[in-house]
């Protein structure tokens, strides 16, 4: 059963304009929530975090978004670049547990 | 700073072999973890470690073993490889649970045929 929903595959953006990116979750056990970016042929990379406490944590161009009564997160990235062009998965992890648990995937493609 | 380290970066294996996938981390992580990604799927834990000596199956386990002998070491085993098992196998490491986020290594690509 997946437990971490990112619903949108793709997602195409021009150069300078803003990326958003949803993720939903189902298990309310979840206190932590992790967007990671991967380029082919390479492993993921942390970008950002944020606990339950918050609905917001911002970091340079990366901003997430927590809405716990939807069970929903967002990542804005604000400008997006060429190089921001990959995989984003969003994980979350329950209070306590250090495993974590990924969505499939949102393909981000910047147009020049 | 190395990370996590894995090696091979590619196998090709027949139906039937064996191989163990290797994994190193120089952070001196307690937790370390082996992954499985599918196309259009998001990871999958498979097998998990909380310290040397310490093992737990996750979501995924069937057709897999692990051993814990080092903090730095984890390796991957697979039995008797199916094409099910056709994927990439991705090694990780972290601190205690908390908010310490996964450092990755770069995968693991093997294809049973």
């Amino acid at each position: 059963d997946q437990q971490v929903k990112q619903n949108s595959p793709s997602l195409s953006v021009q150069e300078g304009r803003i990326s958003i990116l949803n993720c939903d979750y189902t298990n309310s056990m979840f206190d932590y929530f992790l967007w990671y970016k991967k380029y082919p042929a390479e492993g993921p990379t942390f970008l950002i975090s944020i606990s339950s406490i918050k609905d917001k944590n911002e970091d340079g161009r990366f901003t997430v978004f927590l809405n716990k009564s939807a069970k929903h997160l967002s990542l804005h990235i604000v400008p997006s670049q060429p190089g921001d062009s990959a995989v984003y998965f969003c994980a979350a992890r329950a209070l306590n547990d250090y495993k974590l648990s990924f969505g499939a995937g949102t393909t981000v493609t910047v147009r020049a | 700073n190395a990370g996590v380290t894995q090696t091979p970066k590619f196998r090709i294996l027949k139906i039937g072999q064996s191989m163990t996938l290797q994994c190193a981390q120089d952070m001196n992580h307690n937790y370390m973890y082996w992954y499985r990604q599918d196309p259009g799927m998001g990871l999958k834990l498979i097998y998990y470690s909380v310290g040397a000596g310490i093992t737990d199956k996750g979501e995924v386990p069937n057709g897999y073993n692990v051993s814990r002998s080092t903090t730095e070491d984890f390796p991957l085993r697979l039995e008797l490889a199916a094409p099910s098992q056709t994927s990439v196998y991705f090694c990780a490491s972290s601190t205690t649970g908390g908010s310490a986020e996964a450092f990755f290594g770069q995968g693991t690509r093997l294809t049973v045929v």
